[in-house]
């Protein structure tokens, strides 16, 4: 089975904090992504990065940066944390390329972060 | 803009049947996923449709008419441990994801 871990399933900081969200997964899989999720809110995309050193923004990247240095890790950076990044952050991974499209998305347990 | 609607809230009876729908209106169309959602964990892949009619995998069907812009998940035999939020997803022209918001399913003995 597809194993994808998060680094914490609940993180506590302060406004204006650097704030990193580390993801690992571990079936070779190109793409990973990162979303948050809100009540009454889809998941929505913050960053997406389909191969090593290569990100993409998704919906709503303002605040946020990732690093993906290796090709099972993927990282979420908040800059300086504020209260309205306070959310669950979920990360996700799967396959690329032909006979992929229907692959699905291997989703973490997700972190809850709260920023006081 | 892009648009996936689902209802918040359903409930139903442990042992009937439940459809859960999803409409869609998104730029251009390559499959919806559904996924199940169980309260503080992960979402699970429960099924894909890219063409129109019903697939079953057990318990669960999902139909997709993309005439229509719709879909539904269909559960039968409800048990408790279907209590989860299922969420409706669209793959649009450009491969990326749309989400809907989720319907919370809550099943009462």
């Amino acid at each position: 089975d597809v194993k994808v871990t998060q680094s914490s399933r609940y993180l506590v900081k302060r406004t204006g904090e650097k704030v990193f969200l580390e993801c690992v997964q571990d079936m070779d899989h190109e793409n990973m992504f990162w979303y948050r999720q809100d009540p009454g809110l889809g998941l929505r995309l913050i960053y997406f990065s389909y191969d090593v050193k290569m990100k993409e923004k998704g919906d709503i990247p303002e605040g946020y940066s990732v690093s993906r240095e290796k090709k099972e890790r993927f990282s979420l950076i908040l800059e300086s944390a504020s209260t309205n990044q306070t959310s669950m952050y979920l990360c996700a991974s799967s396959f690329i390329g032909q006979g992929a499209i229907n692959q699905p998305q291997h989703f973490g347990d997700g972190t809850r972060l709260s920023i006081l | 803009g892009q648009n996936i609607d689902q209802p918040t809230e359903m409930t139903a009876t442990e042992g009937a049947i439940v459809q859960i729908n999803c409409t869609y209106q998104t730029s251009g169309f390559n499959g919806l996923f559904w996924y199940q959602q169980h309260a503080g964990e992960a979402p699970t892949f429960l099924s894909y449709n890219v063409l129109d009619g019903l697939e079953e995998k057990g318990r669960f069907s999902s139909f997709l008419s993309r005439s229509k812009g719709y879909s539904y998940l269909l559960l039968k035999e409800l048990q408790m441990k279907d209590s989860a939020s299922y969420l409706c997803a669209v793959l649009d022209s450009n491969y990326q994801l749309i989400w809907g918001a989720g319907t919370k399913l809550i099943i009462k003995p």
